[in-house]
């Protein structure tokens, strides 16, 4: 079965430093791996697919197969990053989200 | 119209009322979801359809009953709810189920359900 990991409950950096929210998966086929964010009383909204390896707001995300690792990383926070993040994989129907890390950004 | 919307945005219940939550998207996505959200906690899977037919229901209790009258319209019946099927219900959906791109899910603003 899969399984998501974010070791991470909260996070707290200051403004402008880097920032690495960590997830580790379990998987035994071929993973599709996705960060999602939900700011506050805001929707759930895709951030990243590892499958586009695009930036977005300055996020990026390495899938690593050898570690089965897929951290998020931005290398300086902004206020505005503050939100729960969760990392998630998809396979056959069903998405498996991490427990989420919530991250803040002090100024 | 590329987001998928949620009616009502809030709903108070007692435990003997039957309420519907309605989930809507023009996307042309062919799989639909609903899930349960608690303060703080990812959601959790209650229910798949992929081209309007059910096709996982994560063991949820008989008194919420999916129904997804066509492609694009998905409701959640609610009958005789208890005071922990409180929560945050989102709905979500993506072009298809399967892995490989398009997969990818859009959610909803949510419902904010209360049963007293």
């Amino acid at each position: 079965a899969q399984r998501v990991t974010q070791p991470e409950k909260l996070l707290s950096v200051f403004k402008g430093a880097p920032v690495e929210l960590k997830c580790n998966y379990s998987y035994s086929g071929s993973p599709e791996l996705f960060w999602y964010v939900q700011y506050s009383r805001q929707r759930l909204q895709l951030l990243l697919r590892h499958i586009s390896r695009e930036s977005i707001k300055g996020f990026t995300a390495d899938l690593n197969k050898g570690e089965t690792s897929f951290h998020l990383k931005k290398p300086f926070a902004q206020e505005e990053d503050s939100a729960m993040y969760y990392c998630a994989l998809s396979s056959n129907y069903t998405l498996t989200f991490g427990k989420g890390t919530l991250l803040t950004v002090n100024p | 119209d590329t987001e998928v919307t949620q009616t009502p945005k809030h709903l108070v219940m007692g435990m003997t009322n039957k309420k519907s939550l309605k989930c809507e998207q023009h996307m042309g996505h062919r799989a639909m979801y609903w899930y349960k959200q608690k303060a703080k906690k990812p959601p959790e899977l209650m229910f798949v359809y992929s081209y309007e037919k059910l096709s996982i229901n994560e063991s949820v209790p008989s008194r919420f009953s999916p129904e997804c009258p066509n492609s694009s319209l998905l409701n959640l019946h609610l009958h005789a709810l208890q005071p922990e099927d409180s929560a945050l219900y989102l709905c979500a959906s993506s072009q298809r189920v399967a892995s490989g791109g398009g997969s990818e899910q859009f959610f909803g603003p949510g419902t904010r359900l209360t049963v007293l």
